[in-house]
């Protein structure tokens, strides 16, 4: 199991740029996650997805898109890159049913937008 | 609505003295919370949560949280820390359960001296 993945870790991008932030689980889990992280706060949810085909939005979801085409993805759209997005993103999975509860984090994506 | 306040931004605590990090939450539901811990460049680690039961939940590294519902709270504790437990600590709330829209609070750091 290489469990939640991401990728690039590190990216700066000039205004107006766009990119993607892959992130992939091999742990079969239904429930994905976008957080963003910035400096001396908690995480802050971007989006989130309860199975493939089935996204939603999270608290701060503006300037982000995502989709999930298949159980093991869930990229994150970033169409007109601002300063204020500059962050760290983490992408993270979970599973949950009667009696058990489970959660990953993947390492994360340094993001600078100057 | 669901809120978070981690009431310390950092707790200094000498080697193999006992800590407590402290959280409260507000939610106007049944809800679900966690602790997890981050090292410095990683994504989080869930280190425990309450979901329903008994509300003394333990992790594997010696910390435990009570579920305190009269009070709206869910401190962590260690009764004997080691230097590799310096971290940050975040505690969050979930209303909904493994489909985690989960809010977070802003982080403890823990720093552990010898």
């Amino acid at each position: 199991n290489a469990g939640v993945t991401q990728t690039p870790k590190f990216r700066i991008l000039k205004i107006g740029q766009s990119m993607t932030l892959q992130c992939t689980q091999d742990m079969n889990h239904n429930y994905m996650y976008w957080y963003r992280q910035d400096p001396g706060m908690g995480l802050k949810l971007i989006y989130y997805s309860v199975g493939a085909g089935i996204t939603d939005k999270g608290e701060v979801p503006n300037g982000y898109n995502v989709s999930r085409s298949t159980t093991e993805d869930f990229p994150l759209r970033l169409e007109l890159a601002a300063p204020s997005q500059t962050s760290v993103y983490f992408c993270a999975s979970s599973y949950w049913t009667s009696g058990k509860y489970e959660q990953y984090f993947g390492p994360g994506t340094r993001l600078t937008v100057t | 609505a669901q809120s978070v306040t981690q009431l310390d931004s950092q707790v200094p605590v000498f080697e193999e003295a006992p800590v407590e990090l402290r959280c409260n939450y507000s939610s106007s539901v049944s809800v679900y919370l966690f602790w997890y811990v981050q090292y410095p460049n990683q994504g989080l680690q869930l280190l425990l949560k309450y979901l329903s039961g008994s509300t003394l939940v333990e992790s594997i590294n010696g910390f435990e949280a009570e579920f305190n519902k009269s009070q709206t709270s869910f401190h962590l504790r260690k009764p004997s820390v080691h230097i590799s437990d310096t971290a940050e600590y975040f505690c969050a709330v979930s209303a909904s359960g493994g489909a985690g829209k989960s809010t977070f609070g802003d982080g403890t750091t823990l720093t552990v001296k010898p």
